[in-house]
């Protein structure tokens, strides 16, 4: 199957800092989400972005599918920011998602 | 908007005790999926349903059953349970079982086993 792997693994910013996550896929895909998960445990959908680039506030992604991995940029980063940052990837019939190790973002005031 | 709705949302068993989840997907949604977290650890995908049959199967143990039922609820049956079996339980659903749909996650149940 399919192997996700993200980078790094810890990340701790000033607050107003920029930052770059990064996900490396082993194969192509037909689905890739990016995922926020808070320190309650809840899961918030950030991108789906198999390919190309969308942005959301302070938030933007890339994906380039032909060289398999996806970026996932924060700008002027605040302390609600903080929490693990998932990139989860399908690529067969089924649509299951697998997921990265996560980057643990820590982001101090 | 309407989100995914799982209930309980903390449940607490003894081992060997019995628990069922609930799954309550976005309305419109006919594909719901099953994801258990360990403790510092990535999502692993349990089982899914596409228009109530099992359309994908993951590391599910034997012990645990699942079904979606005809207004497309889902619910996770847990059997014997064991010490291990303490995680996040999330539900997600997405429109449709093609390749390229999204996967709106619910807010988990968290399941601790004494």
């Amino acid at each position: 199957g399919i192997q996700v792997e993200q980078s790094p693994p810890d990340l701790i910013l000033q607050e107003g800092a920029n930052s770059t996550l990064r996900c490396n896929f082993s194969d192509s895909v037909n689905n890739l989400q990016w995922f926020h998960q808070n320190p309650w445990g809840q899961l918030i959908n950030l991108f789906y972005i198999p390919s190309g680039t969308k942005q959301n506030g302070r938030l933007s992604a890339t994906t380039v599918a032909t060289e398999r991995y996806s970026l996932l940029y924060i700008s002027s980063s605040q302390t609600t920011d903080s929490g693990v940052y998932f990139c989860a990837a399908s690529m067969e019939y089924g649509n299951k998602l697998v997921f990265g190790a996560g980057t643990i973002l820590r982001v101090k005031s | 908007a309407a989100g995914v709705i799982q209930s309980p949302r903390h449940l607490i068993k003894e081992k060997r005790e019995t628990a069922t989840l609930k799954c309550y997907p976005i309305p419109r949604h006919d594909t719901v999926y099953w994801y258990q977290q360990g403790p510092g650890q990535d999502p692993q995908f349990l089982i899914s349903f596409y228009e109530k049959m099992q359309s994908d199967k993951g590391s599910i143990p034997d012990r645990f059953s699942a079904q979606q039922f005809s207004d497309y609820h889902s619910e996770l049956n847990m059997s014997s349970l064991e010490l291990g079996d303490s995680a996040l339980y999330f539900c997600a659903s997405s429109a449709g079982q093609t390749f390229t749909d999204t996967q709106y996650f619910g807010p988990g149940t968290r399941l601790t086993v004494l």
